[in-house]
């Protein structure tokens, strides 16, 4: 099963709203990622899990949180964002850093 | 000299036709290589790890010269439905996240 399962699907949000993303995998992989991907763009990385610790962090603003609660799960809390950070927010996961990675389905996120 | 380059196409092509993607990475190191397929508006997909001694799968061969530090995607026999994004991705070193190329664009015409 090589399933990484995101939710929501959509979220549309105001710039004062709070929300988070979810991202889930059972193929028990070390490494998780969030990744943002414009149109007609590649995904461009944010943030890496390794052994559920934040290994990497690409520059990203503070209104993006990443939380890892365990191997399975790895939230993106959401906060105080900008028209521009609408985008679609891609989960993926692998056995470790490097290896090749599992995309979840996306959340497309809009901000209002 | 860009991590992975490729060139954006896009690629239109008749039916049946052969079409050929390549794709440069500038680092020697590199360690792994993979071809990626993503349609619009969805994830991307892996299609093929791409080996050494080169891989095929169906209608798809995957080569990789190490000396020349480029990777190719031949696929034989294009389908209206292998229309998408190609995503040429690098393992620059070891215990690196993956590097994606900016994305071959595929059109296949009845």
């Amino acid at each position: 099963d090589t399933e990484v399962t995101q939710t929501p699907k959509h979220l549309v949000m105001g710039m004062t709203n709070k929300k988070s993303l979810k991202c889930e995998q059972h193929m028990g992989h070390r490494a998780m990622y969030w990744y943002k991907q414009k149109a007609k763009k590649p995904p461009e990385l944010m943030f890496v899990y390794s052994y559920e610790k934040l290994s990497i962090n690409e520059s990203v603003p503070s209104r993006f949180s990443p939380e890892c609660p365990n191997s399975s799960l790895l939230n993106l809390h959401l906060h105080a964002l900008q028209p521009e950070d609408s985008a679609l927010y891609l989960c993926a996961s692998s056995q470790v850093i490097g290896t090749e990675a599992f995309f979840g389905q996306g959340t497309r996120l809009t901000v209002v | 000299r860009k991590e992975v380059e490729q060139d954006p196409g896009p690629f239109n092509v008749p039916e049946g036709a052969t079409v050929a993607f390549n794709c440069t990475y500038s680092n020697s190191a590199s360690q792994s290589f993979f071809w990626y397929r993503q349609d619009c508006r969805k994830e991307p997909k892996l299609l093929m790890s791409v080996y050494s001694s080169g891989n095929e799968d169906g209608r798809f061969t995957a080569q990789l010269n190490r000396a020349s530090q480029y990777i190719s995607l031949l696929i034989r026999d294009s389908k209206l439905s292998d229309s998408a994004t190609y995503l040429c991705v690098v393992n620059p070193s070891g215990n690196t996240p993956l590097v994606f190329g900016k994305g071959t664009r595929l059109s296949v015409i009845a």
